[in-house]
């Protein structure tokens, strides 16, 4: 099994809202990311945790706060967004080490009005 | 720094022809590959990998092609089918990072 689950699929906000993208994966991975996607364009990293720490924080605003609260899940809390911030937001995980596969869920499609 | 680059943004071919798609990087220091599909609607799903101890590496009608001389990487899909139609992504690494650098993207059309 190499499901990553991402809820919501599609989400959509005002800038003044909270909301949080949730991610979970159960292959025992101890490497998970989120990433963005803009239309038409390759996934950009955001975001890597490492053994439930944060091991890189690809310069990405204060507005998105990621948070892993165990081992198998991943979320992103999302507050005063702006529109340019409507993409596709990628979970992804990996075992441990690097130099290996990372295995992606389906998004969650978000816009922000 | 790594960057990416694809020769063709679209690719089409005739169903049941080969398929080749081709990616260029920068950074000598990259020795993980990866390749990825994306369908529509759909996250990136794994298709073959290569390290850069190997020159070739096959799966179920794919190769993977590197050439470290050329810094040239590329993806061949045998017998085409209507279900390749999607947005193929080159993406590499350095082994012991985890990050992953994404090529910009090739879209490949099967005709019927």
């Amino acid at each position: 099994d190499t499901e990553v689950t991402q809820t919501p699929k599609h989400l959509v906000m005002g800038m003044t809202n909270k909301k949080s993208l949730k991610c979970e994966q159960h292959m025992g991975h101890r490497a998970m990311y989120w990433y963005k996607q803009k239309a038409k364009k390759p996934p950009e990293l955001m975001f890597v945790y490492s053994y439930e720490k944060l091991s890189i924080n690809e310069s990405v605003p204060s507005r998105f706060s990621p948070e892993c609260p165990n081992s198998s899940l991943l979320n992103l809390h999302l507050h005063a967004l702006q529109p340019e911030d409507s993409a596709l937001y990628l979970c992804a995980s990996s075992p441990g080490t690097g130099g290996n596969i990372q295995y992606f869920g389906a998004g969650t499609r978000l816009s922000v009005l | 720094g790594e960057s990416v680059g694809l020769h063709l943004p679209t690719l089409s071919v005739q169903e049941g022809d080969n398929s080749i798609i081709n990616c260029a990087y920068s950074n000598s220091a990259s020795d993980y590959f990866i390749w990825y599909k994306q369908e529509s609607g759909k996250g990136p799903q794994f298709i073959i990998d290569i390290r850069s101890n190997m020159d070739k590496r096959q799966g179920q009608r794919v190769t993977v092609l590197l050439n470290k001389t050329v810094k040239h990487l590329s993806l061949q899909i045998a017998a085409t089918q209507p279900g390749d139609s999607a947005v193929y992504f080159c993406a590499l690494m350095a082994d012991s990072s985890y990050k992953l650098i994404f090529g910009s993207g090739t879209r490949l059309l099967v005709r019927p």
